[in-house]
């Protein structure tokens, strides 16, 4: 069974305050790693694409790493602001999973001002 | 790159009801086409994707067909639907290293 697991499932974090939250995937015949922001009431957006091992990739203050040996990723957020609030999914690819998309529950971040 | 149309935004059917939502796509040709589903509290979970005209495959039993006519076009249909049907579908388009969302459709059954 191909899991993808993410934690934690709802982060409070202060104005101002960094972050993180993990991804977990079946790391076997491993393809890439997605991460999307998804915002109520708005379509998830892509935030990253990741294929290589410790491959690191920022876009303003997120940053994501990824390890494909022991399958995870970290979703880091710099001084977070009270838009970044929103539901972080990540999805794994993999031959053993067709390359479809096999998506984690998501980790709903919320910013206290 | 492509943009995905969807819609309703919003849909309340009755139990046994029919249903029909329609994606279509814009700005690329021939693209993969994937609808999914977001119960409460729950990951994103494939329903149908689809390569081409008419075809289609399916990921889970369910109460559910879907259809795609055009390249452009994908259906998602019911003859009747259940309670277990509420949720909320996403269309989604395959591009290189990543997929475009719709915007949603909500679907409540009472």
């Amino acid at each position: 069974i191909l899991n993808v697991e993410q934690s934690p499932q709802s982060l409070h974090v202060q104005e101002g305050d960094s972050t993180n939250f993990t991804c977990s995937f079946p790391s076997s015949n491993f393809y890439a790693l997605h991460w999307y922001r998804w915002e109520t009431a708005k379509s998830p957006e892509a935030l990253f694409v990741m294929t290589l091992n410790g491959d690191e990739k920022k876009k303003g203050r997120i940053s994501a790493t990824l390890n494909t040996k022991e399958g995870y990723s970290y979703l880091y957020i710099k001084g977070s602001q009270p838009e970044d609030s929103a539901t972080y999914l990540c999805a794994s690819e993999s031959m053993d999973s067709n390359y479809q998309l096999i998506w984690g529950a998501g980790t709903k971040l919320i910013i206290k001002p | 790159s492509q943009t995905i149309h969807q819609w309703p935004a919003t849909l309340v059917q009755p139990v046994g009801s029919p249903l029909s939502l329609e994606c279509t796509v814009e700005g690329t040709s021939n693209p993969n086409l994937y609808w999914y589903r977001q119960a409460a509290g729950r990951g994103l979970q494939l329903l149908f994707y689809s390569v081409g005209i008419g075809q289609i495959s399916s990921e889970v039993p369910q109460n559910l067909s879907a259809s795609r006519p055009q390249d452009r076009q994908f259906i998602l249909s019911s003859k009747k639907l259940l309670l277990s049907d509420s949720g909320f579908y996403l269309c989604a388009g395959g591009e290189n290293y990543g997929y475009t969302f719709g915007s949603g459709t909500r679907l409540t059954v009472v």
